[in-house]
């Protein structure tokens, strides 16, 4: 079936580094895909989305890649910073008509001082 | 501009009792969703309004659960009876454009514990 994947449960990164979270996903069809940072006790928070007409997309300090020959996103954070210790999702959102959000598990970020 | 509101924040019922879980969107948006997250696992997809219609009630487990949203605005989410496997955090979410998910506003969640 359908499913959107994370490949690392827990990632550790020092701050002022970069940091690499990585996502898979097995519908070829999927064509827009999100990523998410939820911190403790709030819900899940819009950072970066892209579409699949497109293979890089920046925001600040992020950066999101899709490839979409191996069906594959990462999530890129630069010079990471204590506020940026999180879960971090892939979501896939579908189509007009069925608009729902489909996860991954979610990897943890936790950024070392 | 007020986020997302849910209610209770936290919610220990035992085995058999009822629970209802309220979600109060922003003001205006038309698309209300329901998730959850059960066990540390993944977020899964409950269910989608459309103003006061179910667009999307593919992902409710089961008919134990029952949401409604009278009048387009506020959601309840019951669980009756509820059962251990229920036991995990409950988000809603909203928004006014179906199209992008930047618009999507989740709230903090309840957290649903079974016992």
């Amino acid at each position: 079936g359908e499913s959107v994947g994370l490949h690392l449960p827990t990632l550790s990164v020092q701050e002022g580094d970069n940091s690499i979270i990585n996502c898979a996903y097995s519908n070829s069809a999927s064509d827009y895909f999100i990523w998410y940072k939820q911190e403790s006790g709030k819900g899940p928070q819009f950072i970066i989305d892209i579409r699949s007409n497109m293979d890089k997309r920046q925001g600040q300090r992020v950066t999101v890649l899709l490839n979409k020959t191996v069906k594959h996103l990462s999530l890129q954070i630069a010079a990471t910073q204590p506020g940026d210790s999180a879960v971090y999702f892939c979501a896939e959102k579908g189509d007009f008509g069925n608009e729902k959000l489909t996860f991954g598990t979610g990897t943890r970020l936790t950024i070392i001082p | 501009e007020a986020g997302v509101t849910q209610f209770p924040s936290h919610s220990v019922i035992e085995k058999g009792q009822t629970v209802t879980l309220r979600c109060d969107p922003i003001s205006g948006h038309d698309n209300l969703y329901w998730y959850r997250r059960v066990m540390g696992k993944e977020i899964k997809f409950l269910l989608h309004f459309v103003k006061e219609s179910k667009q999307d009630e593919s992902g409710m487990p089961n008919n134990r659960f029952l949401a409604e949203r009278t009048g387009g605005t506020y959601s309840t989410l019951k669980v009756q009876p509820a059962e251990l496997e229920d036991s995990g955090v409950y988000f809603c979410a909203s928004s006014q454009d179906r199209r992008s998910a930047a618009g999507y506003t989740f709230g903090s969640g309840t957290r649903l514990t079974v016992v």
